[in-house]
């Protein structure tokens, strides 16, 4: 069985700092998905980025970012030029490819900015 | 905005009672999702559903059940509430094409069981 492990419980950063949030996980299969999701205080969980188990390349969109480290079973995300509407709970999740596509969550990390 | 609708955004029940929750997929989107989220917690996968047939489960008792209608919205049911039944019930929406296997949420359903 897979699972997804978040060993951060809570974070703060100043306004403008940067910020990296771990995930590990553990699975014996090779081809796959992982996620990070944002949910802010209105409950909807946002996608912020998707990596491919296949693609070497960190996946990157604005000012975020991954380091995928596929052999040490790694997946940290990293906030750049972090803003006040950063502020929310952050999920790393797994899915198996040719699954029935159900996702696998971690625990969750609480990221604070702060003005 | 993710398209996808969840109604009601809060329910009130009493263990034993029986609740349905109600979910619009986003549009064009055959796959739908729900998931449980107890405080303080990530989500659970309990089933989903792919063109209206249950397309897995996760482990949760019978009395969680599902459908999904030929417009793809979905409803999830529960029967015989328990008070560990109180949690945000998430509902995800995808289409199953292709590889990019994303799903959108709804923003929830909280519901108290009491």
């Amino acid at each position: 069985a897979q699972t997804v492990t978040q060993s951060q419980p809570e974070m703060s950063v100043q306004e403008a700092e940067t910020v990296t949030l771990s995930c590990t996980y553990d699975t014996s299969e090779s081809n796959y998905y992982l996620f990070w999701y944002k949910q802010p205080p209105s409950r909807q969980m946002i996608l912020v980025i998707r990596q491919e188990a296949y693609k070497q390349q960190n996946a990157t969109e604005n000012r975020f970012s991954v380091n995928f480290q596929k052999a040490a079973k790694s997946f940290s995300l990293k906030i750049s030029d972090s803003q006040l509407g950063d502020t929310a709970m952050y999920f790393c999740a797994f899915m198996k490819h040719d699954s029935n596509y159900q996702l696998i969550w971690g625990a969750g990390t609480k990221l604070i900015i702060k003005p | 905005e993710t398209g996808v609708t969840q109604s009601p955004t809060h329910l009130i029940k009493t263990r034993g009672q029986q609740v349905t929750l109600r979910c619009s997929s986003q549009s064009g989107h055959n796959t739908v999702s729900w998931y449980q989220q107890a405080l303080g917690q990530g989500p659970q996968f309990i089933f989903q559903y792919y063109r209206e047939e249950e397309n897995g489960r996760g482990n949760f008792p019978p009395r969680f059940s599902g459908l999904q209608f030929p417009n793809y919205s979905s409803e999830l049911n529960v029967n015989a509430l328990e008070l560990d039944d109180s949690a945000l019930y998430l509902c995800a929406s995808s289409l199953r094409q292709g590889g990019k296997n994303i799903q959108y949420f709804g923003a929830g359903t909280r519901l108290s069981v009491l």
